[in-house]
């Protein structure tokens, strides 16, 4: 099945910086690359996505890269906020098959 | 839509007591995912459904952990007898396969064994 490796576990960085989350699968056929974002007490939720045959994608202050050859892909936040910290995770999958999470990554802005 | 309903939010029970964990999915998608979190092991995939029908349920950890989804609009999961180690947050998530591949997830149960 899927294994999803995901980088750092946790990430501190000062407000306005930039932060960056890596993640690595193993199954070639996975084809669909969402990230989800978790608050305290919350649910998942779904934040930026990319499907196999698109190497980035961006939506405001976050981008998505995927590097198909190497498994791998990474999710971008720019100018960061106080409301970006939140646990982060990375998914790999595709139709029906459901999506393989890594374990997340703590995102800490700091004033 | 209300979007995916847990319930119920937190359950406080005693090892040996039987737990069941309630989903309603979104109106219309035709997946529904069952998924645990813990500290140590992140989010776990238990059981997946197909149109209702168990796909995979490689990832129940033992037979104490059954699933059902009786129609497209109610799933339960239910742990009997529960254990200290099954505490945990449980998930349920949904998704319309074909079309965009987003799973919608619920608030979550946590759940705790004494």
């Amino acid at each position: 099945g899927e294994n999803v490796e995901q980088h750092p576990s946790t990430l501190s960085v000062q407000e306005g910086d930039s932060a960056v989350i890596k993640c690595t699968y193993s199954d070639s056929a996975s084809n669909y690359f969402p990230w989800y974002k978790q608050e305290l007490g919350k649910g998942p939720q779904l934040i930026i996505d990319i499907r196999s045959n698109v190497g980035e994608k961006k939506d405001q202050r976050i981008a998505v890269t995927l590097n198909k050859t190497a498994k791998h892909f990474s999710l971008h936040i720019t100018e960061t906020q106080p409301e970006d910290s939140a646990v982060y995770f990375c998914a790999a999958g595709g139709g029906a098959d459901g999506l393989t999470f890594g374990k997340g990554t703590h995102l800490i802005i700091q004033p | 839509d209300a979007g995916v309903i847990q319930s119920p939010r937190h359950e406080v029970t005693e090892m040996g007591q039987e737990v069941t964990l309630r989903c309603k999915p979104i109106s219309g998608h035709n997946s529904l995912f069952w998924y645990r979190q813990t500290m140590m092991r992140g989010l776990e995939l238990l059981i997946y459904f197909n149109n209702n029908v168990p796909i995979d349920d490689s990832g129940m950890p033992e037979d104490r952990f059954s699933a059902k989804m009786p129609n497209a609009s109610f799933s339960t999961l239910k742990i009997q007898p529960s254990e200290p180690r099954d505490s945990a947050v449980y998930f349920c998530a949904s998704m319309l396969t074909g079309g965009r591949t987003e799973a919608f997830f619920g608030q979550g149960t946590r759940l705790t064994v004494v």
